[in-house]
């Protein structure tokens, strides 16, 4: 089955305490992004990845990385995790020509407390 | 730079009526998609319809339509005979890919409900 896979689904940390959420698909997709949704503000882009080793800011990468070592793969660090980080993070991924489908892992809900 | 404006937070509807969700962009682009996204309650992001906007024909899937007024940069999503599974967020998007540069945005969501 085609997929967007995410976890944990769920995390709770503490401020300043390094975390990684995976994001792994397997349609051999070429584009890879990364998005946080707030209430009242719907989702933003963080990072995006045109392919392997290639990555670019979306709107609001502070506080963020993302590395794109293998093209399944495209986890997304938060080195010294705040509390204005604590939001819901979703992955998506699509074929490079593939702008009508944009596929969706099932989102992360982060708290930092 | 491309915002997207959703004005009505938050709508409700009876079951097997017509509603209609707006939507506004602003850009300078002249080659874009325009999209709108459902999320129900397990808030998986779902495509429920698509525009590239160099089609003037306005898409349509299944009971969902929109009315794409490229001039006046509106993007509407009308969903004829509402169903309960219906209800959820929906979220207006603009893409435009340029030269392996791409930039989407989101709208702010738009709370749909529909009763029984």
């Amino acid at each position: 089955e085609a997929q967007v896979t995410q976890n944990p689904r769920y995390l709770i940390t503490v401020t300043g305490k390094k975390l990684t959420v995976t994001c792994s698909q397997n349609m051999n997709h070429e584009y890879m992004s990364w998005y946080r949704q707030d209430p009242g503000l719907g989702l933003r882009q963080i990072y995006y990845s045109m392919n392997v080793e290639v990555t670019d800011k979306g709107d609001v990468p502070e506080g963020y990385k993302v590395s794109r070592k293998e093209k399944r793969n495209f986890p997304l660090i938060l080195e010294s995790p705040s509390p204005n980080q604590t939001s819901l993070y979703f992955c998506a991924s699509r074929a490079r020509q593939g702008f009508e489908k944009l596929f969706f892992g099932s989102g992360t809900q982060l708290s930092v407390l | 730079a491309q915002t997207v404006t959703q004005s009505q937070p938050e709508m409700s509807v009876q079951e097997a009526e017509t509603v209609t969700l707006s939507c506004t962009y602003d850009t300078s682009e002249s080659n874009y998609y325009l999209f709108w996204y459902k999320q129900p309650p397990s808030r998986q992001m779902i495509l429920v319809i698509r525009q590239e906007a160099y089609k003037q024909q306005n898409a349509t899937e299944n009971r969902f339509s929109v009315n794409f007024q490229k001039a006046a940069k509106s993007f509407s999503l009308k969903i004829s005979d509402s169903q309960l599974g219906d209800t959820a967020m929906y979220f207006c998007a603009f893409m435009r890919y340029q030269g392996g540069s791409e930039k989407l945005v989101f709208g702010k969501g738009m709370k749909l409900t529909v009763n029984p």
